[in-house]
């Protein structure tokens, strides 16, 4: 079967780093993405990882190992507003997403 | 660029009345347009995914004379939810793929649906 884990709640402090880990099995690979959502909303879209290693868009990193199956999203200089769900999604040879379950991010003060 | 709208954000009515929702993409063309649905603390759960001018393939699980998919131009699609009973009521959210950066997905704001 297909199987994206990822851990389901995570603390951090603000200003700190914390980095979200990714694992997945599917059939087949065509990418995979990251997605913020916040209470209440839509997702929206962070990044998008197709070949192995590290993207980086201004705060926010991620990075992936396909031999792994593997993928992180890296949040630095950490804001209150970073509190959110972030969500792991791999497209498989169908094109279709598969997601995770989400970590719930919670920054402290 | 890549935005995507859904109307109304909020809608209440009562059990077995219709609702129809909107989803437009904005500024781009929607070659495919995907259907979730997701209750409070739990994963999005994928309904269906549509095409522009083909029927919609729906997920196992998910009604298809319950909830109908109209794709019918490259920007809007709807779902309407048929004889909606109070457990139907969630958060509905479209989300989009269009012909430039075939492979992300952006979302609409999502819908709230409550059926009393």
């Amino acid at each position: 079967g297909q199987n994206i884990d990822q851990p389901t709640e995570m603390t951090a402090t603000e200003g700190a780093i914390v980095q979200i880990n990714c694992t997945y099995q599917t059939s087949g690979f065509n990418g995979l993405f990251w997605y913020q959502q916040h209470a209440g909303e839509a997702p929206t879209f962070l990044s998008y990882n197709v070949l192995d290693g590290l993207e980086e868009k201004g705060r926010f990193s991620s990075f992936l190992s396909r031999s792994k199956g593997y993928s992180y999203l890296l949040l630095k200089e950490l804001q209150m507003k970073d509190s959110a769900s972030d969500l792991c999604a791999v497209m498989d040879s169908n094109y279709q997403l598969i997601w995770g379950a989400g970590t719930k991010l919670i920054i402290k003060p | 660029g890549a935005v995507v709208s859904q109307h109304p954000s909020w809608v209440i009515c009562k059990s077995g009345t219709s609702v129809k929702i909107e989803c437009r993409s904005l500024d781009f063309q929607a070659t495919t347009m995907f259907w979730y649905r997701q209750f409070p603390k739990q994963s999005l759960m994928l309904m269906a995914t549509s095409n522009e001018g083909s029927k919609a393939t729906y997920e196992q699980g998910v009604e298809k004379d319950k909830f109908l998919i109209n794709h019918a131009s490259l920007t809007l699609s709807t779902l309407t939810v048929t004889s909606a009973h109070p457990e139907d009521s969630s958060f509905y959210i479209c989300s989009a793929r269009g012909d430039t950066h075939q492979e992300t997905q952006y979302f609409g704001p999502g819908t709230r649906l409550l059926v009393l």
